[in-house]
């Protein structure tokens, strides 16, 4: 079974619309992140929310967690063109190590 | 801002041949990672490493790699015998402290190309 499911997997939108984009995994955790990818490049951290937390903002980034149901979402306000990107919800698996369990991603475009 | 750095950027290569992949964590980090993406798939983890050992190893990483710290400053990613199937992206990362805080700090990668 796989660790970090995200879906959609692939989101248009128009540039100053907001996306949503949902995560779900199968173990324990003891926290989840958000990593952004522009094509081609390396992964950018974006936001990481502890298990005890059940929502965190950063900037234009609101990220919910529902450990219950083994879920997060990240929601991206008031999009940008400059947005369109992958973006991937990790989990440590329960594990203190920092071995990251990656999901499959969503591919958003935002259309200006 | 300090970053993770990957040399080669693209690295192509035979089947059967060795290869080095080259990176150079952030310097106050102390644990260091190897993933790789294949084209159109998610990220895996291949490898941590801490306190000049391997920490954790993923199934994907057998006999083929091994990882090195040779000198204070480098990290290096060896895959003894290439497969067309290690055609990848192979990223670099970092972080400070593992566990509930580790955010991990990912270089621009390397891209093999096994022929």
């Amino acid at each position: 079974s796989q660790q970090g499911e995200e879906d959609p997997q692939a989101l248009s939108i128009q540039e100053g619309e907001n996306a949503t984009m949902n995560c779900s995994y199968k173990t324990s955790i003891n926290n989840l992140q958000w990593y952004r990818q522009n094509s081609g490049r390396g992964l950018v951290h974006l936001i990481l929310i502890r298990s005890n937390e059940r929502e965190k903002h950063s900037g234009r980034l609101r990220v919910t967690l529902d450990t219950s149901k083994k879920s997060s979402s990240l929601l991206i306000t008031a999009s940008r063109a400059a947005d369109t990107a992958s973006y991937f919800c990790a989990t440590d698996g329960g594990n203190q190590g920092g071995k990251l369990i990656f999901g499959q991603g969503t591919e958003l475009s935002v259309k200006p | 801002e300090p970053e993770v750095t990957q040399t080669p950027s693209h690295q192509v290569t035979q089947m059967g041949q060795e290869v080095i992949l080259r990176c150079v964590p952030i310097s106050n980090h102390l644990y260091f990672y190897w993933y790789r993406q294949i084209l159109g798939q998610k990220v895996e983890f291949l490898v941590s490493f801490y306190n000049n050992e391997i920490s954790e190893k993923s199934e994907i990483f057998d006999d083929q790699f091994s990882v090195e710290r040779p000198d204070g400053s480098n990290f290096t990613l060896k895959i003894r015998s290439t497969k067309l199937e290690d055609s990848a992206m192979y990223f670099c990362a970092s972080s400070q402290t593992s566990g509930i805080t580790g955010e991990l700090f990912f270089g621009e990668g390397s891209r093999l190309t096994v022929l």
